[in-house]
């Protein structure tokens, strides 16, 4: 398999529950990135892993968890969400060694909350 | 700090229209500059990308050049089809700092 892979494609949630976004890329990448979408806004940049390491936090909500194991997965753990944060979630990967500036994205989850 | 901007949309044309979207942007370095494509329903594909003064990018009859002097990588395709349909973003990265565009939905009609 290759390329950036994202589970589930799909997700429904109420405020209080507790859900998991995965992430997976196999392009053997140092760095991964967590962005959300809005109908008509910007891309947002979320959270960005480097090395494991996280390097960025754009003033995400402490409702947003994010978790990085290793360099080829990354995690985007939810709890008591609100309607607001519906829209579609992305992650990217890329190359930083080297001095590669492109990033690859997964196809996103489009979450719903009620 | 660094940005880009984009023509807003949305944008509908003709099957085999010509096809220009502008984009400018602001840097205080040298930055690549890249035009991501998504497909409905999808994330965002990488398009074509340049990295320096006067480089041409080009990829599926889509081509943009970076032009230092007037800060722009405006993208053109010279005979549109609906396949094409999409949301196009423009972006700029520095340092590992990508920023996008608000992107511009394209809308082909046959």
């Amino acid at each position: 398999e290759t390329g950036v892979t994202q589970t589930p494609r799909h997700l429904v949630m109420g405020m209080t529950n507790k859900k998991s976004l995965k992430c997976e890329q196999h392009l053997g990448h140092n760095a991964m990135y967590w962005y959300k979408q809005s109908a008509k806004k910007p891309l947002e940049l979320m959270f960005v892993y480097n090395f494991k390491e996280q390097t960025e936090n754009n003033s995400v909500p402490s409702r947003f968890s994010p978790e990085c194991p290793n360099s080829s997965h990354l995690f985007l753990h939810l709890h008591t969400l609100q309607p607001e944060d519906s829209a579609l979630y992305l992650c990217a990967s890329t190359e930083t060694r080297g001095g590669s500036d492109t990033q690859y994205f997964g196809p996103g989850t489009r979450l719903t909350v009620l | 700090g660094d940005s880009v901007t984009q023509m807003e949309g949305p944008v509908t044309l003709s099957e085999e229209a010509f096809l220009t979207i502008n984009c400018t942007y602001t840097a205080t370095g040298y930055p690549s500059l890249f035009w991501y494509v998504q497909y409905p329903g999808e994330g965002l594909q990488l398009l074509l990308k340049a990295t320096k003064a006067d480089d041409k990018g080009s990829n599926k009859g889509f081509e943009a050049t970076y032009r230092k002097e007037t800060t722009s990588f405006h993208l053109e395709k010279g005979s549109v089809q609906v396949s094409d349909s999409a949301v196009y973003f423009c972006a700029l990265s520095y340092n590992n700092d990508m920023r996008f565009g608000a992107g511009t939905r394209l809308t082909v009609k046959p």
